[in-house]
């Protein structure tokens, strides 16, 4: 099956600061999403970006599906941005999960 | 709040026992979707239903089934449960109408101790 892999595992920013968080993938899919679970567990899923750049107040996410890899950028953090941050890749009638990267803000 | 509910919270049970989960989509949502997180697998895609019939299945046991319901809700059925079972088990619904793994929207989960 399809592997996914994120980038950094864990993360520990300053309030304030910007960060790249990463998706790779390893066969075509059909599309990518992108996912934040907050630290009471709350999922949410924040783009659905199968190719291409979308953008959400601070946070953006490009999604280069030939080269098999998606970026999710969060720029000024806040405290708020804590949490496990998920890509997910669906291809034909599956949906797989990386292993997820750990932001910690600090204030 | 997502407009998605799940009941119950919390489930406390043994190895051997039969739970049912049960998930309510937002209003107007006619899919739904159930999730597995585990500390062992992380998080894992189990079944995906639309208006009633099941369109994916991902990595969900033999001992596990689901179903959807005409006024859409869904439930997820969990037998012969092992202590590996114990995970936190997300639904989450979207409106599903052109696109399949559109935006979902998720649940609060359903934390399933199997002692």
């Amino acid at each position: 099956g399809i592997q996914v892999e994120q980038s950094p595992p864990d993360l520990i920013l300053q309030e304030g600061a910007n960060s790249t968080l990463r998706c790779n993938f390893s066969d075509s899919v059909n599309n990518l999403q992108w996912f934040h679970q907050n630290p009471w567990g709350q999922l949410i899923n924040l783009f659905y970006i199968p190719s291409g750049t979308k953008q959400n107040g601070r946070l953006s996410a490009t999604t280069v599906a030939t080269e098999r890899y998606s970026l999710l950028y969060i720029s000024s953090s806040q405290t708020t941005d804590s949490g496990v941050y998920f890509c997910a890749v669906n291809w034909d009638n599956d949906m797989r999960f990386g292993a997820g990267t750990r932001l910690t803000v600090k204030p | 709040d997502s407009g998605v509910t799940q009941t119950p919270k919390h489930l406390i049970t043994a190895t051997g026992q039969r739970v049912t989960l049960r998930c309510s989509p937002r209003s107007g949502d006619l899919s739904v979707y159930w999730y597995q997180q585990s500390l062992d697998q992380g998080l894992q895609f189990l079944i995906h239903y639309y208006n009633g019939e099941e369109r994916a299945k991902g990595n969900i046991l033999e001992r596990f089934s689901a179903q959807q319901f005409p006024d859409l809700h869904s439930e997820l059925n969990l037998s012969s449960l092992e202590l590996g079972d114990s995970a936190l088990y997300f639904c989450a619904s979207s409106v599903g109408v052109v696109v399949a793994w559109e935006t979902q929207y998720f649940g609060p989960g359903t934390r399933l101790l199997v002692l």
